[in-house]
Formats: C-alpha cells, sequence, structure tokens
C-alpha cells in the first residue's frame, strides 16, 4: 500500500532561521511527488511538482528536491505569512492514479 | 481565470441525512478528484473522474458515490450520513490523467453531522 510520512508534525522557527521539511514515500511507479500548502479553514495551495530523482523546484524562499525515496521542502530566511501547514503527496501509476497524502508539517515562523 | 469552486461552503446535517456536494473545475481541466479531510490530518482520496469516467476509488463505503456531468462539473454524495463524516470535503482538478498531472483544489465544504 502507498506511505507517504512527513516530519516533524510541527515546527517553530525563528523569523530568518532555514530548515528543511522532510516526506518519506513508498509509491508503487511515482507519476509525481507534490508539495501543498494550507492554510487553516481552506483548500491546499499548489506549490511545486517533481517528477524524478535530482530534480529541483524553486519559488521565493522554498527549494524542494526529490530523491527515490524522500522529498524536502527547503526554507530560506522564512518569514511569519509562511506559516502555514505544508502537505506532501504521491501519485502512483496504477490502474487507478491514486494521489496518497501525508498528515503535513505545521510551520511557526515567529517574528 | 477562476480557480475550482465549491459549493455549498458550510453544511449542517443530522445522523441518517443524505446531503450533495458540487464542483466546478478550473476551465479545461477534465478530470475531478475528491478528498476528505478530518482536522489534523492530511487529505484523504474518495474518488478520481476523467471524461465523466471513474478512474479510481479510495477506501470508503458505498454510502459515497460521486458523478462528472458533460461541463466536467462533479456532485459527490454521501447517504446515511454518520458522526464521523463530518468533515473537510476538498474537490481538486487537473488537466488530465498524463503530465502535468498536479491538482488544483478548491476552498472546501465543511459539512458538520450533529
Amino acid at each position: 500500500e502507498d506511505q507517504v510520512t512527513q516530519s516533524p508534525e510541527a515546527l517553530r522557527l525563528q523569523e530568518g532561521e532555514s530548515s528543511s521539511l522532510n516526506c518519506s514515500y513508498t509509491v508503487s511507479g511515482l507519476r509525481g511527488l507534490f508539495w501543498y500548502r494550507q492554510d487553516p479553514g481552506k483548500g491546499p495551495e499548489f506549490l511545486f511538482t517533481l517528477y524524478s530523482a535530482g530534480e529541483e523546484k524553486e519559488k521565493e524562499r522554498l527549494k524542494a528536491t526529490l530523491t527515490k525515496k524522500e522529498s524536502f521542502l527547503h526554507i530560506t530566511a522564512p518569514k511569519p505569512e509562511d506559516s502555514a501547514t505544508y502537505l506532501c503527496a504521491a501519485r502512483n501509476s496504477g490502474g487507478y492514479q491514486k494521489v496518497t497524502f501525508g498528515t503535513g508539517t505545521k510551520l511557526q515562523v515567529i517574528p | 481565470d477562476a480557480g475550482v469552486t465549491q459549493s455549498p461552503t458550510h453544511l449542517i446535517k443530522t445522523r441518517g441525512q443524505q446531503v450533495t456536494l458540487r464542483c466546478s473545475p478550473i476551465s479545461g481541466h477534465k478530470s475531478v478528484s475528491w478528498y476528505q479531510q478530518v482536522l489534523g490530518q492530511g487529505p484523504q482520496f474518495i474518488f478520481q473522474y476523467y471524461e465523466k469516467e471513474e478512474r479510481g476509488r479510495g477506501n470508503f463505503p458505498d454510502r459515497f458515490s460521486a458523478r462528472q456531468f458533460p461541463n466536467y462539473s462533479s456532485e459527490l454524495n454521501v447517504n446515511a450520513l454518520l458522526l464521523g463524516d463530518s468533515a473537510l470535503y476538498l474537490c481538486a482538478s487537473s488537466l488530465g490523467l498524463d503530465r502535468p498531472n498536479e491538482q488544483f483544489f478548491g476552498p472546501g465544504t465543511r459539512l458538520t453531522v450533529l
């Protein structure tokens, strides 16, 4: 069965303190690894798609990387507005393209 | 361009009732998926529809059903509601099944079952 595990569950950073969020996945035939940001009570907001090991994507203070077993979301010099829950999800290549989500990392950036 | 829209925003039902949730995908997107998100958890996959056909089903009971219309909008129906069905129901659309296949989510429908 496909599994996506995120760590840590929660992370508290000082403004400007860089860190990384981890996403470990076990998926039969990865057809996409996705990162989303979710604010309380809202739908997830798409950030990145990664398709193959070694791929990297960047957007402002965020950078996502992918290996054969893990993905990392690096946050450089975070600001308070980066506070949110970050979700990782993986799509398999079965006859039904199921997307499995992790439980998320709740990030709090303190001024 | 308008994003994914969902209606209603909030819904309160009692146990045993039936509910219908609606979703309109981003213009040009032919695939719609439904997810259930319980507080503190990641979204759980319920259904995927592509070109009006069911292409994926998660581990949910038969009380859950869905359909996709010719204009690619979709409905999720839940019968015989249980207290445990209280959750945020999310709809996501994507262009199709091949790359790029990222999904874009709507704001969700908050369902409360009393």
